[in-house]
């Protein structure tokens, strides 16, 4: 079965400035998909950007970026410019046969 | 659209009694998901359905059931409720099954088994 770990329980950034979420997680699964999903206080869980393993290429969705690391198989989210909005409970999450989520990153915004 | 809606958002349980949460998307997606939250543990899968007319247990699917009613409805069923299964459970939905399609969750029924 594949793991997530999220390393990360809490983390904290001030406003403007930048975070880096950690992810990795194991497989061996040569073609899968990675996803970071934003759950806030509503419950509501966000799609906040994804990545395809068979491409080399980091995704960005605006503020928010990768670093993805097959051979290491690391899968860490950049906020920049980090806003009051961005705070939130954060999963890293792996698809293959089926979603697995990691056990979430709460991150805290200070203004 | 409403996207994936949930219903109830908050029920509680006596040991022993049974419920069932229903869900519904209005997306035309042909996969549906039932999850679990539990503090600490993100999110498990409970049970899955590919597509209308099929269902597959996921993680951990002891104490559930489910019924893919048509394509729009997925609904999960607890015959016996145990203090174990208090939980916050959540449907999702996508175009096709798991791989890079987005999974549409639902606001979540809060449950608690007493």
């Amino acid at each position: 079965a594949q793991t997530v770990t999220q390393s990360q329980p809490e983390m904290s950034v001030q406003e403007a400035e930048t975070v880096t979420l950690s992810c990795t997680y194991d497989t061996s699964e040569s073609d899968y998909y990675l996803f970071w999903y934003k759950q806030p206080p509503s419950r509501q869980m966000i799609l906040v950007i994804r990545q395809e393993a068979y491409k080399q290429q980091n995704a960005t969705e605006n503020r928010f970026s990768v670093n993805f690391q097959k051979a290491a198989k690391s899968f860490s989210l950049k906020i920049s410019d980090s806003q009051l909005g961005d705070a939130a409970m954060y999963f890293c999450a792996y698809s293959g046969y089926a979603l697995n989520f990691g056990k979430g990153t709460s991150l805290l915004v200070t203004p | 659209n409403a996207g994936v809606t949930q219903t109830p958002k908050f029920q509680v349980l006596k040991t022993g009694q049974s419920m069932t949460l229903q869900c519904a998307q209005d997306m035309n997606h042909n996969s549906m998901y039932w999850y679990r939250q539990d503090p600490g543990m993100g999110l498990r899968l409970i049970y899955y359905s590919a597509s209308e007319g099929t269902t597959d247990k996921g993680e951990v699917p002891n104490g559930y059931n489910v019924s893919r009613l048509n394509k729009r409805e997925f609904s999960l069923r607890l015959e016996s409720a145990a203090p174990s299964q208090t939980s916050v459970y959540f449907c999702a939905s996508s175009t096709g099954l798991f791989s890079y399609n987005e999974q549409f969750f639902g606001p979540g029924t809060r449950l608690t088994v007493l």
